[in-house]
């Protein structure tokens, strides 16, 4: 079955850097890939989705690349700023299917 | 709009108790979810449904019912919790598309003793 690799050990950086997270995945290549942002006691919340056939997809501050050969994702948020600090969490479809499979996620603590 | 509404916030229950979750949505989604959400564990699906009067089993059902009888409304409900049942519940919507993205309601802790 698919399975979802999230860096659970927290990810430390200085206001204004670039912070970049991890997803890779095993077994088949999802069709699509999805970013979540969750806060402590919230539910998560859609930030960008990137398609097989895409290698990179951006928005505003982020940035989201998509290796179909490595089976691996990159999240980026460039200048970040401790407003951005939230778990991040990365989903596939699951085959090809309107289910997800969601990683564990990786916390982000952005110091000012 | 308030998007996807989840009842209650918090629940205690004893070993053995029943109760329902409610969720709802006013987006007119086809598509409802429900998952839970351990620590370190991730979310994972229990049952979903995708149109009114209609319920899967996701990859966790054990334990648990749903019923999607309105098309705003899908409620999950324990029959008899148990302590493996403490958890975050959360429900989440999307529309008729398979890559679509999913909105979450605010999340149930439920704390079974």
């Amino acid at each position: 079955s698919q399975k979802i690799e999230q860096n659970s050990e927290a990810l430390n950086i200085q206001e204004g850097k670039t912070a970049t997270l991890t997803c890779n995945y095993t077994n088949y290549s999802p069709a699509y890939l999805q970013w979540y942002r969750q806060d402590p006691g919230r539910g998560p919340v859609f930030l960008l989705l990137i398609r097989e056939n895409e290698k990179e997809k951006r928005k505003e501050r982020l940035k989201v690349t998509f290796d179909t050969t490595l089976k691996q994702s990159l999240f980026h948020i460039t200048a970040s700023q401790p407003a951005d600090s939230a778990t991040y969490l990365c989903a596939l479809d699951m085959d090809s299917s309107y289910k997800l499979i969601f990683g564990s996620g990786t916390r982000l603590l952005v110091r000012p | 709009n308030a998007g996807v509404t989840q009842t209650p916030k918090f629940r205690v229950l004893k070993t053995g108790q029943s109760m329902t979750l409610l969720c709802a949505q006013d987006m007119n989604h086809e598509y409802m979810y429900w998952y839970r959400q351990d620590p370190g564990m991730g979310l994972r699906l229990i049952h979903y449904s995708v149109g009114e009067g209609t319920t899967a089993k996701g990859e966790v059902p054990d334990g648990y019912n749903v019923s999607r009888l309105k098309k705003q409304n899908f409620l999950l409900g324990l029959e008899s919790a148990a302590p493996s049942q403490t958890s975050v519940y959360f429900c989440a919507s999307s529309p008729d598309s398979n890559t679509d993205t999913q909105y979450f309601g605010p999340g149930t802790r439920l704390t079974v003793l």
